[in-house]
């Protein structure tokens, strides 16, 4: 079945430390991809995506590319900023999977002054 | 900008009470999902409904039960809380593409005494 492996938190960084945070996963359609953000005390929100093979997600910085050859959606931001800390979710669904997405088990990152 | 909103943000109910949790979207999605969020456990799917009336268990569907008379609301109860479902409840909506994202409320932290 499809699944998502994300890095382990924590994540603890500089402010303007450079952030990669891994995700790799296994789908046996053709997903779409995503990155969610949780800030504290809020429900998750999209943060970018990538619908086919070699897209590249982007939005307040971060991007993500998707790779098909390596199965990998790595997020990526060249600079955090404090206002940055938050839990970080990689997901996937496909049209194998119906309406549901899998999401992985979630990053926290936490960027210091 | 599509808004789900959830009933409550914070709960404190006893155990064997029925609960009931609310979710409302405003975007006349078909897709509607609840999870439920524990430390190192990531999210987790109880169940989702891809139209009026209809549902599908998820992952967790055990002790939980959901309605959804209308398309812009999807309930979902306790039968007899117990204190294993303290937990953050998210409630999510989505349209019927699969490479559409999900969208959240800003969960409810369910305690159970």
């Amino acid at each position: 079945g499809n699944s998502v492996t994300q890095m382990e938190g924590p994540v603890t960084l500089s402010e303007e430390a450079f952030l990669t945070i891994n995700c790799t996963y296994t789908a046996t359609g053709y997903p779409s991809l995503f990155w969610y953000v949780q800030y504290p005390g809020e429900g998750l929100q999209l943060l970018l995506k990538a619908t086919k093979a070699d897209d590249k997600g982007s939005n307040k910085g971060f991007e993500a590319t998707y790779r098909k050859e390596t199965t990998s959606f790595h997020l990526e931001k060249g600079s955090v900023q404090v206002s940055d800390s938050a839990v970080y979710f990689c997901a996937l669904s496909d049209n194998a999977g119906g309406f549901k997405t899998i999401f992985g088990a979630g990053t926290r990152l936490f960027v210091k002054a | 900008d599509v808004k789900v909103t959830q009933s409550s943000r914070y709960l404190v109910k006893r155990t064997g009470e029925k609960v009931f949790l609310e979710c409302v979207q405003d975007m006349d999605h078909e897709n509607m999902f609840w999870y439920r969020q524990d430390p190192g456990l990531g999210l987790r799917l109880i169940y989702f409904s891809y139209d009026v009336k209809m549902k599908e268990k998820g992952d967790i569907p055990e002790g939980y039960s959901v309605s959804r008379e209308k398309k812009e609301r999807f309930s979902l109860i306790l039968e007899s809380a117990s204190t294993n479902q303290t937990s953050m409840y998210l409630c999510a909506s989505t349209s019927v593409s699969f490479n559409q994202p999900q969208h959240f409320g800003d969960g409810t932290r369910l305690s159970i005494l």
